[in-house]
């Protein structure tokens, strides 16, 4: 059954701490996206990752860090720099840059006390 | 600055009549839109699309409305059911670079 999953649905943090959320995807797509979402605001990207070992900063990068290792994982740091780490964090995949639909996980909900 | 608008932030609507979403974007350079549907604690899923060479897309009780001079495209869900009560994601792009663009979304509650 192809799709994406996030780990965990929760967590919770001490401030100051760095925290990592985890995206796998198994639909073999070469993109993979990280979004956050706040109340009142649409999903703004954070980071994506066109192929393998390669990233570029979306339009709220600062605080956050990525990797992209492998086709299938693209995990996202929360370093302590981010200023309102709060948030529900979504991970998207698409099987290219220029295709039209992205395929979403079902998102990790982290607050940071 | 927020590019893509949806400028209701919730919607309720009788089991059988019209839904109405209504999307408001800045930048003419858009040329592809999209419409998603997100229940809670699940990400959001593709719902219908519509390219700028088009006006209207239809697919089953979906259809949105692209209005070009406006700036404006809507979804339209007939008759709206139960199952249809989720948050609804207008989405926008240009087809030279693969940024989406999304709005705040729309909450709809569709009642008995």
């Amino acid at each position: 059954d192809g799709g994406i999953t996030q780990s965990p649905k929760y967590l919770f943090r001490k401030e100051g701490q760095n925290v990592t959320l985890s995206c796998e995807q198994n639909l073999n797509h070469d993109a993979m996206y990280w979004y956050r979402q706040d109340p009142g605001q649409g999903l703004r990207l954070i980071y994506y990752s066109q192929i393998v070992n390669d990233f570029q900063k979306g339009d709220i990068a600062e605080g956050y860090s990525v990797s992209r290792e492998k086709k299938e994982s693209f995990p996202l740091t929360v370093t302590s720099a981010q200023k309102n780490p709060t948030a529900f964090y979504l991970c998207a995949s698409s099987l290219g840059f220029s295709s039209y639909e992205q395929y979403f996980g079902p998102g990790t909900r982290l607050t940071v006390t | 600055d927020q590019q893509v608008k949806q400028n209701s932030p919730s919607l309720s609507v009788q089991e059988g009549r019209i839904s109405i979403l209504n999307c408001d974007y800045t930048n003419s350079m858009f040329d592809y839109f999209l419409w998603y549907k997100k229940y809670p604690a699940e990400g959001p899923t593709f719902l219908i699309s519509i390219s700028s060479i088009k006006d209207k897309n239809e697919d089953g009780r979906f259809t949105v409305f692209l209005n070009k001079s406006a700036k404006h495209l809507s979804l339209h869900i007939v008759p709206s059911q139960p199952g249809d009560s989720a948050v609804y994601f207008c989405a926008a792009r240009t087809d030279s670079w693969g940024k989406f663009q999304f709005g705040a979304g729309t909450q709809v509650v569709v009642t008995p």
